[in-house]
């Protein structure tokens, strides 16, 4: 069975600080990758996908980045958090990029101050 | 372009109750349309989709949704509700044409409170 683990599973962090967010997907060799932002009581926003290794495609510009450095491995970065980054991400993955379920990790609740 | 209408923000029922939560969507032809649920203080979690065929479609936790072309709706329903259900359902909307392939649309969400 696939498991999907984030981490840290909450963070508080400084404006101005940086920023490392981390996903990992064992049992599924190549899935398809994504970074959703929810902000507090809002809806979801796709902020990046994947679908293979060294690659990341990115969908919103919000000082974020994002990279995969391994077929199991999405990361979201930033060097300077802004106050508008407070919210909850979810990383997520797909069997294929089309006309496929979302399986969606637990989630990490960051607060920036 | 492409959209999702979630018009309820919230609704209330009592236990045992039928609920229905409305989805309306705009896109230019019939697209892939999903429900998620989001307990509190969870993440996401399937509970169905539309991709073609029969326009009723089951899904998990005894959920049910009908697409419907005619009023570019997808609204989702369950009998009887009960006081597990609580929680914040999303309608969300996949493009299969051209730029729009693969490309999800969440709507706002729907906060759905079953009173025991």
């Amino acid at each position: 069975a696939q498991t999907i683990h984030q981490w840290p599973v909450a963070e508080i962090k400084a404006v101005g600080s940086p920023l490392s967010l981390g996903c990992t997907i064992k049992g599924k060799s190549s899935p398809n990758l994504y970074w959703y932002w929810q902000a507090t009581g809002g809806t979801l926003q796709q902020l990046f996908y994947s679908i293979t290794v060294g690659q990341v495609e990115s969908v919103v510009q919000l000082n974020l980045s994002a990279s995969r450095p391994k077929d199991d491995q999405f990361i979201l970065s930033t060097e300077k958090l802004l106050l508008s980054h407070s919210g909850f991400y979810l990383c997520a993955w797909s069997l294929d990029i089309s006309a496929e379920t979302l399986y969606f990790g637990s989630g990490t609740r960051l607060t920036v101050l | 372009a492409q959209s999702v209408d979630q018009p309820d923000a919230h609704v209330t029922l009592s236990e045992g109750a039928s609920l229905e939560l409305r989805c309306s969507y705009s896109y230019s032809a019939a697209p892939y349309l999903f429900w998620y649920v989001q307990y509190p203080g969870q993440s996401l979690q399937f509970l169905l989709k539309y991709i073609t065929g029969d326009t009723v479609v089951k899904g998990t936790k005894g959920f049910e949704a009908e697409f419907r072309k005619s009023n570019s709706s997808f609204n989702l329903k369950k009998s009887p509700a009960h006081w597990s259900d609580s929680a914040k359902y999303f309608c969300a909307l996949e493009g299969n044409t051209g730029a729009n392939t693969g490309k999800l649309t969440f709507g706002h969400g729907t906060i759905l409170r079953v009173h025991p």
